[in-house]
Parts: C-alpha cells; sequence; structure tokens
C-alpha cells in the first residue's frame, strides 16, 4: 500500500514570497499524484493532478508541482502567494483509492 | 458549489446516539467515498461505493456503515458513537479512482 509525508505542518509566509510544500511518497509502481487544498470552512478542491507525461504540472490559481520519481516526491510551488491562499493543502497519491497526507497549514500574511 | 451535497451541515448528538449522514454525488458520477477528518488523524478513507455496490473499505469501525440507493446517493450510519466519533464527515464523488475527487462540503459532527 502507497503511503504520503508532508514534513511542512505549518507554513507562514508574507504576501509575494515564495512557496514549495513538501510532500513525499512511498509507492513501487505507477503512481497518480494529487494535491488538493481546504480554504477555512470550505471542501477540498483539486488544484492539481498527474497521471503520466509531463513531470511538470499546473494547476489552478497558479499553482504548479513537479513529479520528481528519483526522489519519490510531487512538490508543490507557487512563485508569489497572496493572503487568499491561506488554507490547508494535502498531497494525496494513488493508485486506486488516494491515500491523503496529513496536511500543511499555510497562513500568509498581507 | 462543488455538486456533491451533503446534509446536515452540523450534528451534535449524544454518546451512544446512531445518526445517518446523506450525501449526493455530482451528476454523472458513479462513486462515493466517504472520509473522516480529524485533528490527529487528518483525512482517513472509510468506504467506497460503486453504482450501488460497495467497492473498498477504508478504516471504517463496525459501529459504522454505509449504503448507495439507486438514485445513487448514499447514507454513512453511525451508531454506539463515541466521544472520539467527532469529526468532520466528507464525502466525495467521481467518475473512477484515478481521476480526482469532487468533495462536498462535509458534516461536522460533536458527539456530547
Amino acid at each position: 500500500a502507497q503511503s504520503v509525508s508532508q514534513h511542512n505542518h505549518h507554513v507562514i509566509l508574507s504576501e509575494a514570497a515564495s512557496l514549495e510544500l513538501g510532500c513525499n511518497y512511498s509507492y513501487g509502481g505507477t503512481v497518480n499524484l494529487f494535491w488538493y487544498v481546504q480554504y477555512p470552512g470550505q471542501h477540498l478542491q483539486l488544484l492539481l493532478k498527474y497521471f503520466s507525461g509531463d513531470p511538470l504540472v499546473k494547476g489552478i490559481k497558479g499553482f504548479e508541482a513537479e513529479f520528481i520519481k528519483s526522489k519519490f516526491s510531487f512538490n508543490l510551488r507557487k512563485p508569489s502567494v497572496q493572503w487568499s491562499d491561506t488554507a490547508e493543502y494535502f498531497c494525496a497519491v494513488g493508485p486506486g483509492i488516494p491515500t491523503f497526507g496529513r496536511g500543511t497549514s499555510l497562513i500568509v500574511h498581507p | 458549489d462543488s455538486g456533491v451535497t451533503q446534509t446536515p451541515k452540523h450534528l451534535i448528538t449524544a454518546t451512544g446516539q446512531r445518526v445517518t449522514l446523506r450525501c449526493s454525488p455530482r451528476s454523472g458520477d458513479l462513486s462515493v467515498y466517504w472520509y473522516q477528518q480529524s485533528l490527529d488523524q487528518g483525512l482517513q478513507f472509510l468506504i467506497q461505493y460503486y453504482n450501488g455496490e460497495e467497492r473498498a473499505k477504508g478504516n471504517i469501525l463496525e459501529r459504522f456503515s454505509a449504503q448507495q440507493f439507486p438514485d445513487l446517493h448514499s447514507e454513512l450510519n453511525l451508531s454506539s458513537l463515541e466521544l472520539g466519533d467527532s469529526a468532520l464527515y466528507f464525502c466525495a464523488s467521481s467518475v473512477g479512482a484515478g481521476f480526482g475527487y469532487t468533495f462536498g462540503s462535509g458534516t461536522r459532527l460533536t458527539v456530547v
């Protein structure tokens, strides 16, 4: 079975700072990778996903993630964060029923 | 609005009681998944239904059960409730397990 680890539990940034959230997974086969975002009081929304092809995946709201197979990583990045990016971010890994990481809480100060 | 509807949004009940959470999937999605989100356990997969049939089970307690009806809505039944069952319960739907989920807004269950 697959497992996923998000090392950063809490991240605090100022607006315009660059963001990188770590996600590492453990699985020996072909993986499906996802990042979800949960804004305060709202449901989880899919930010981006990787199944195959270009390892650099672009998602909504200016987010991107890079799949590095040799490092078993799928880190989420954004070059310049905004206050509205304050949320909980979850990495998830398949195949099959995705396993979710514990989440990273991002707070962006205006 | 994600297209996945969960009711009720909030539920407060006493220990030992039984509650039913309801989920209507996004139009066209045949799969329904139930997750429990708590501070100490994170987002835990409970159970999946596909077109009325149970497809996968995760960390679901024996006190919990679910079903999916012919109109594809699903219900999660939680019985003999304990304080530790207090959590957010999310329903998600998809066309298939590998395609990403659409989540509902969740039901916040508080057991007192």
